[in-house]
């Protein structure tokens, strides 16, 4: 049973567009929401998180967007570049115990 | 600092055989994590500890074994390998202070045939 459904699997995005990935859990106890960018060959690294009293946050060109009451988390990508070109794992843990991941989005951006 | 370390980048196993991933921080945190990575199913958690000697089981821990002595290494014991345990494996620390950010090694890719 998959705890954190993530859409869509792949995406595809001219430059200066905006990239947008979402996902949807169902356990309330979930207490922290982080998104994760991997490039081929590399372990995911830590791109933005979020906790559930704020409903936005904002770093650089990246925004998650917090919808508590829908249980949904989406992750923005303004201006997105060729160096965006990524896979996205969005993810949610209940006090950084257990973590669970969704199943990833593969993103390209074609200059 | 190297941050998290992986060994090895590759191995080859044949079916029942066993063996080691070691995992190793040089930034004294106190929880590490063990994932499993498979084409298009995300990250797994296979087990997890919040200090040495302390370890608790994650989403999907059959066929696997870890142990904590110390707060620098987490090795992750494959006990008769099975094809079902071909994947990338990723080792990841935190601090699990105000922030619970993991860091994640570079991965060992294990193909069991």
């Amino acid at each position: 049973q998959q705890q954190v459904k993530q859409s869509p699997q792949s995406l595809i995005v001219q430059k200066g567009g905006i990239s947008i990935i979402n996902c949807a859990y169902e356990n309330t106890a979930f207490d922290y929401f982080p998104w994760y960018q991997q490039f081929p060959g590399k372990g995911p690294a830590l791109l933005i998180a979020i906790r559930p009293d704020v409903s936005e946050k904002k770093e650089g060109r990246f925004t998650i967007s917090f919808n508590k009451s829908a249980k949904q988390f989406s992750l923005h990508i303004m201006d997105s570049q060729p160096g965006d070109s990524a896979t996205y794992f969005c993810a949610a843990s209940i006090a950084g115990n257990q973590f669970y991941f969704g199943t990833g989005t593969s993103l390209t951006v074609i200059p | 600092n190297a941050g998290v370390t992986q060994t090895p980048k590759f191995r080859i196993l044949k079916i029942g055989q066993s063996m080691t991933l070691q995992c190793t921080q040089d930034m004294n945190h106190n929880y590490m994590y063990w994932y499993r990575q498979d084409p298009g199913m995300g990250l797994k958690l296979i087990y997890y500890s919040v200090g040495a000697g302390i370890t608790d089981k994650g989403e999907v821990p059959n066929g696997y074994n870890v142990s904590r002595s110390t707060t620098e290494d987490f090795p992750l014991r494959l006990e008769l390998a099975a094809p079902s345990q071909t994947s990338v494996y990723f080792c990841a620390s935190s601090s699990r202070g105000l922030s619970y950010e993991q860091y994640f090694g570079p991965g060992t890719r294990l193909t069991v045939t």
